[in-house]
Formats: structure tokens, C-alpha cells, sequence
């Protein structure tokens, strides 16, 4: 069971812009805890896209943007292109349950 | 470079036992907190464990779901993270993905390995 909400998808056409929201309450993303952000492509494991709710691990594109306010988050992928075609995940640290959580994950298709 | 390689996974059927391994290599193993990370087929992420690394106690820390019956272990001589499941139940199937923390945050996963598929069936 997800403790973080996101839309189940989003779509757009090449070069649009895309957003995925990610739903937290205070005992995570509201306490002040960091958003992450993960791709995963078919078949394979996911990989960080978003740390510390805005940071980009280095050969991440600068297409990919994160942003925290509140007990949400949200992330930005513009100029879509068709290998970002996967599915998104947002994470953060829950103190009531003292772990880690996962969001709900949204598939991105492009048109 | 880093690479985490899990293995283990197989058919086990309910109630039964399993012990799955994670072997690294690329980077110090001991400096790192290391988690279990599940995901059942067509599903979501769920994280399932974590081990602190030895300057922080090794302390262990589980999912509600899993409490009580899987029991998450480091070998820090042999770069390597395991994890014992006991009692399986159908819904522990899943890929389990064996996943290093990131010293910058605690919190993000930033090396994956490609997942052990465990699939709990009578």
C-alpha cells in the first residue's frame, strides 16, 4: 500500500511539457522530508532522476526538473521525448512508519 | 564501478522459506546503508527493509507487512546484503531489488541491481 499519491498517467506530444504530481502527508513530505524521484524503463530497475526534492544526479538531462511546497511535489519533464516513455516513481521518508515510501507510480506515453 | 547483483529468488510455496543474497562491488560496502525494495508484477515500488551500516549500529528497520518474518543481514567482509523470509505468503511475490542508499540524503536509492523474482504459489 502506497503511502504517496500520483496520478496513474500522463501523456503528451513530443517537445510538450509533462508534470506528475506526488501527494504526501504531514507525517512525510509535510514534516519536512526530501522528495525523490525515480525512472523506470520496461523491464529494467529504476534509476534516480530527482534527489533532495530538486537535485539532478549528474547525466540526468536538465529536461527533468523537481519541486517541493507543502505536502506535495511535483515533477517537470519538458521538451518530452520518446524514450521518456516509462514509469515514475516520487519517494520519501515517513517518521510515522520510521521507512521509507514510495509513491504510486504514474506511466508516462508519449504521443 | 558499482554493481549489486541479487540473487535466490525462485517458486517456494506458501509458509515456506527463502534466503535471498546480494553481492556488490565498486564501492565500500561497510560506509553504506543498503535496502530491500519489492515490486510485485505490473505493481508499484514497496520498500521492504533497511540495514544501517556498521558506524551507525547496523541497526534494522522493516516494513509492517513483512515484521516478524523476513530478517535483513550484512556480511561487510563479503560486500554482501541478505535477507531471510520466512512464512511467505502469495502476497510476497514480487521482484526484490537489492538498492544502496545514498550517503548525500540517507534516503535515496542510488545504485539498483536488477531484481530477484520471488513468486510465492502452491
Amino acid at each position: 500500500q502506497s503511502v504517496l499519491t500520483q496520478p496513474p498517467s500522463v501523456s503528451g506530444a513530443p517537445g510538450q511539457r509533462v508534470t506528475i504530481s506526488c501527494t504526501g502527508s504531514t507525517s512525510n513530505i509535510g514534516a519536512g522530508h526530501a522528495v525523490h524521484w525515480y525512472q523506470q524503463l520496461p523491464g529494467t530497475a529504476p534509476k534516480v532522476l530527482i534527489y533532495g526534492n530538486m537535485n539532478r544526479p549528474s547525466g540526468v538531462p536538465d529536461r527533468f526538473s523537481g519541486s517541493k511546497s507543502g505536502t506535495s511535489a511535483s515533477l517537470a519533464i519538458t521538451g518530452l521525448q520518446a524514450e521518456d516513455e516509462a514509469d515514475y516513481f516520487c519517494q520519501s521518508y515517513d517518521t510515522s512508519l520510521s521507512g521509507y515510501v514510495f509513491g504510486t507510480g504514474t506511466k508516462v506515453t508519449v504521443l | 564501478q558499482v554493481q549489486l547483483v541479487e540473487s535466490g529468488g525462485r517458486l517456494v510455496k506458501p509458509g515456506g522459506s527463502l534466503r535471498l543474497s546480494c553481492a556488490t562491488s565498486g564501492f565500500t560496502f561497510s560506509d553504506y546503508f543498503m535496502t530491500w525494495i519489492r515490486q510485485p508484477p505490473g505493481r508499484g515500488l514497496e520498500w521492504v527493509s533497511h540495514i544501517t551500516n556498521s558506524a551507525a549500529g547496523s541497526r534494522q528497520n522493516y516494513a509492517d507487512s513483512v515484521k516478524g518474518r523476513f530478517t535483513i543481514s550484512r556480511d561487510n567482509a563479503k560486500t554482501s546484503l541478505h535477507l531471510q523470509m520466512n512464512s511467505l505468503r502469495a502476497e510476497d511475490t514480487a521482484v526484490y531489488f537489492c538498492a544502496r542508499v545514498s550517503r548525500i540524503s540517507l534516503v535515496h536509492l542510488d545504485s539498483w541491481g536488477q531484481g530477484t523474482l520471488v513468486t510465492v504459489s502452491s
